[in-house]
């Protein structure tokens, strides 16, 4: 089945960017959605089809994705915005259409 | 605004099986726009797909899963419901319902279900 590959840590000072990776073979191929989940709270949708962002999400969380590699990026980091994030992708043509990543720990400095 | 409640025992015995069942309101699950899902996510552990459903009844699993889950949808109550089999405390985890495109837009708050004797 499809593999996703996000790395188990990110950290960042407040005002920096972070950058959190999502890899994949050929994930450009796909759409990629990214998830913030908060400790306690259920999982929130930042950023779906690569790029687009859900009414009520900061112009601050954006997306990219090419080749093996998706990423979120998020500027002007602010406390708040410590959290996990997960990517994920849905092929309907594959045996296992719903695949996450293992999850990011994003930790503002 | 949508909104989906899982409901069901906190609660089952080894080898038994978990039955949960999400309520939408503030919209119509027969939408044809839609499929409704089932996500779980074990303490301290990341996300995992379990299945989705359309109102029709077809049906995605993840095939780690598959022998043990099925999940059924009622319009009528505007419901949808997940059955997983033979748990073993493996199966510990918060289980979300969500309503989903490709991505999951809208989801519950989430249930613990712990297996335990």
């Amino acid at each position: 089945s499809y593999v996703l590959t996000q790395p188990p840590s990110v950290s960042v000072a407040p005002g920096q960017t972070a950058r959190i990776t999502c890899g994949g073979n050929n994930i450009g191929s796909k759409s990629v959605h990214w998830y913030q989940q908060k400790p306690g709270q259920a999982p929130v949708l930042v950023v779906y089809d690569d790029s687009d962002r859900p009414s009520g999400i900061p112009e601050r969380f954006s997306g990219s994705n090419s080749g093996n590699t998706a990423t979120l990026t998020i500027s002007r980091v602010e406390a708040g915005d410590e959290a996990d994030y997960y990517c994920q992708v849905w092929d309907s043509s594959s045996d296992h259409p719903g695949v996450f990543g293992g999850g990011t720990k994003l930790t503002v400095l | 605004q949508l909104q989906l409640q899982e409901s069901g025992p906190g609660l089952v015995k080894p080898s038994e099986t978990l039955s949960l069942t999400c309520t939408v309101s503030g919209g119509s699950i027969s939408s044809s726009s839609y499929y409704w899902g089932w996500i779980r996510q074990p303490p301290g552990k990341g996300l995992e797909w379990i299945g989705s459903i359309y109102y029709s009844g077809s049906t995605y699993y993840n095939p780690s899963l598959k022998s043990r889950v099925t999940i059924s949808v009622d319009t009528s109550k505007n419901q949808f419901s997940l059955k997983l089999s033979s748990v073993t405390a493996a199966d510990t985890a918060v289980y979300y319902c969500a309503r989903q495109e490709a991505h999951f837009d809208y989801w519950g708050q989430g249930t613990l279900v712990t297996v335990s004797s």
